[in-house]
This record gives structure tokens, sequence and C-alpha cells, in this order.
């Protein structure tokens, strides 16, 4: 039982370059995540997709679009690479429930932008 | 407005003593609250969580937390540190279709 694989885990890229982080979840959520983690300041939401075919914005969407491929599928985006989105970035998934769900990480993708 | 304060940025135990890590919130709604711990390069993993049942809840691993809706907290507690426990914890509430993190919490084990 995979859980939640994020590919790839590390990524080095140049600034003004586009790349998409990718996301599958094996669990049959209906629910999935994407999060940037900084240090010190905790996970923050970028989009989330409560179902298929739905998405919508979180903390921190600037730079960055989703697309809830199927299910199991849920990928983002970063159209022109800024040194600010350095980051790790998580995808999750839940169950739906208004919130009282746990939610399932992947292991992250690490980038850096130069 | 509805925010979760860890009150620790770092804490140090020595080995086969007692764990609190601490968390408050803030919230007008009927809160849910998770703990996670997350080790390095890997994503977070849920240790326990409160929805409303019972005050004081058992996670794993020997981890439990104790809602105290009258203090605002859930504080997570473990008997006796183990090595295996150096890690980041981030408390975490849900509550009016928000989900917020805290900052996080990164604990080290002393041998």
């Amino acid at each position: 039982n995979a859980g939640v694989t994020q590919t790839p885990k590390f990524q080095v890229l140049k600034t003004g370059q586009s790349m998409t982080l990718q996301c599958a979840q094996d669990m049959n959520h209906n629910s999935m995540y994407w999060y940037r983690q900084d240090p010190g300041m905790g996970l923050r939401l970028i989009y989330y997709s409560a179902s298929e075919g739905t998405t919508d914005k979180g903390e921190v969407p600037n730079g960055y679009n989703v697309s809830r491929l199927n299910k199991r599928e849920f990928s983002l985006r970063l159209e022109s690479a800024a040194p600010s989105q350095t980051s790790v970035y998580f995808c999750a998934s839940s169950l739906p429930g208004q919130g009282n769900q746990p939610q399932h990480f992947g292991d992250g993708t690490r980038l850096s932008i130069l | 407005a509805q925010s979760v304060t860890q009150l620790d940025s770092h804490v140090s135990v020595s080995e086969g003593t007692p764990v609190l890590l601490r968390c408050n919130y803030s919230s007008s709604y009927s809160p849910s609250l998770f703990w996670y711990v997350q080790h390095p390069n890997k994503g977070l993993q849920l240790l326990l969580k409160y929805t409303s049942a019972a005050t004081l809840v058992k996670g794993i691993n020997g981890f439990e937390a104790e809602f105290k809706k009258s203090e605002t907290s859930f504080h997570l507690t473990k008997p006796s540190a183990h090595m295996s426990d150096a890690a980041e914890y981030f408390c975490v509430y849900t509550g009016g279709f928000k989900t917020i993190f805290g900052a996080g919490t990164r604990l080290f084990v002393k041998a």
C-alpha cells in the first residue's frame, strides 16, 4: 500500500522555467491538497480539490496552477518559477468530512529555484 | 479569528524523561485537532486526533493529548522519551472549513 506518492523527490530549476509536480494516491480519497513548507512557517495550503473535477485556492495560490486529472491524481504546475518558490512541496489526501478527517501525506518534493 | 500556536519552537529532553509539547488554539467553532510528526526528509504522519469524542486521546508510539476547552489547549505528552522520538511535531486545527498548521516544535532527545 503506497499511500501518497510524489514525483520527483528533488528538482533544481532556473528562474523562469516551468515544471509540474505529480501526486497520486491509492486510498480512494476524494480530497487532495498541495502545501508548501518553509522554515518556521508550518505548512501553507496552495490549492485543494474536494473531489474529482473541482479545485479551489488556498492561502498562497499565486504563481501556481493545479489539475485534478482523476480521482487518484492531483498535479501542481509552476508556469514561470521564481526564487521565492524555493520550498518543500507536500501533497496530501483525505476522506471527505469537513475537516475532521486526518490527511495522509507524501514524502515531499524539494524544489530549488536559482 | 481562528489560530493555532505552538508555544515552543524547540524542546530538548533526555532519553527516558517525559515529553510535553504545547499547543493552544483560538476558535469560535467546535474544533478538530490533530498532532502530526515529521521525521527528516519525510512527510507528516498522524499521531492522534481529537474530534469531539473523548477529551483524552491516545495515539501511536505512546503519545497522548488532552483537549481542554477551558484553556483552549491540546498539549501532546509522552511519559518516557525515546531517541526515535526526535523529530518535528505539528499541531493542526480544523474548524469552520479551515485548516491551520502550527509552526512546529522540534524535539531533541539527548542520550
